[in-house]
């Protein structure tokens, strides 16, 4: 695609319950990046694919947060068991290669855990 | 480690005069550096970058920056601010050995009429 989609834009769900957050990355960019940003504050990374394997999954806070690429391209963000400190932007990016150009991110995915 | 710091949470200025968004970077070598912008409810928008290429770097909308090792800084500025110009900015670098953009804490840019 012409840029990096994500679905859905805005997500509410109860406390407790489990969530998926979808990316789909521009045609043909091996790294993709999924990062976090929390209201007032800046971009926090999560976790970076190159290709289908998590080459750095550092920076995902716990085990309840989960991230696959199975195909090298869309990638899933995976959140079990929410807590309202979940509640947060979650942002995708891809590049062509590596990060040293920069991202294109997507308009991420608001979650709200109620 | 890398890092970068902006100097100012809030800057407001008024139409038409000059902004400068403020900021310092921490690395142990000569970093990749960026700046995006961020609009209400939008994503974040690459505005320019620095890859040692050259010290001064035009982007989008008229903003440009320069990169000066010896304060190691990387200030935004722009001659002439538009009320579009409103949003939020990041300072940002690139951390080569971990392939990771970091980014500073923000700066919420407000013009003024």
């Amino acid at each position: 695609g012409a840029g990096v989609s994500q679905t859905p834009s805005n997500k509410v769900t109860e406390k407790g319950k489990y969530v998926e957050l979808r990316c789909d990355p521009i045609s043909g960019h091996t790294a993709l990046y999924w990062y976090r940003q929390s209201l007032g504050q800046g971009p926090e990374f999560l976790i970076y694919f190159q290709g289908t394997g998590a080459a750095d999954d550092s920076g995902l806070p716990n085990d309840r947060f989960f991230a696959v690429r199975p195909e090298g391209s869309v990638s899933t963000l995976k959140i079990q068991r929410t807590e309202r400190g979940d509640s947060a932007v979650y942002l995708c990016a891809s590049s062509p290669t590596g990060g040293e150009n920069g991202y294109t991110f997507g308009s991420g995915t608001r979650l709200t855990v109620v | 480690a890398q890092s970068v710091t902006q100097l100012d949470s809030h800057v407001s200025v008024s139409e038409g005069t000059p902004v400068l968004l403020r900021c310092n970077y921490s690395s142990s070598y000569s970093p990749s550096l960026f700046w995006y912008v961020q609009h209400p409810n939008k994503g974040l928008q690459l505005l320019l970058k620095y890859t040692s290429a050259a010290t001064l770097v035009k982007g989008i909308n008229g903003f440009e920056a320069e990169f000066k090792k010896s304060e190691t800084s990387f200030h935004l500025t722009k001659p002439s601010a538009h009320m579009s110009d409103a949003a939020e900015y990041f300072c940002v670098s690139y951390g080569g050995a971990t392939n990771k953009l970091i980014f500073g804490t923000g700066t919420l840019l407000a013009v003024q009429p």
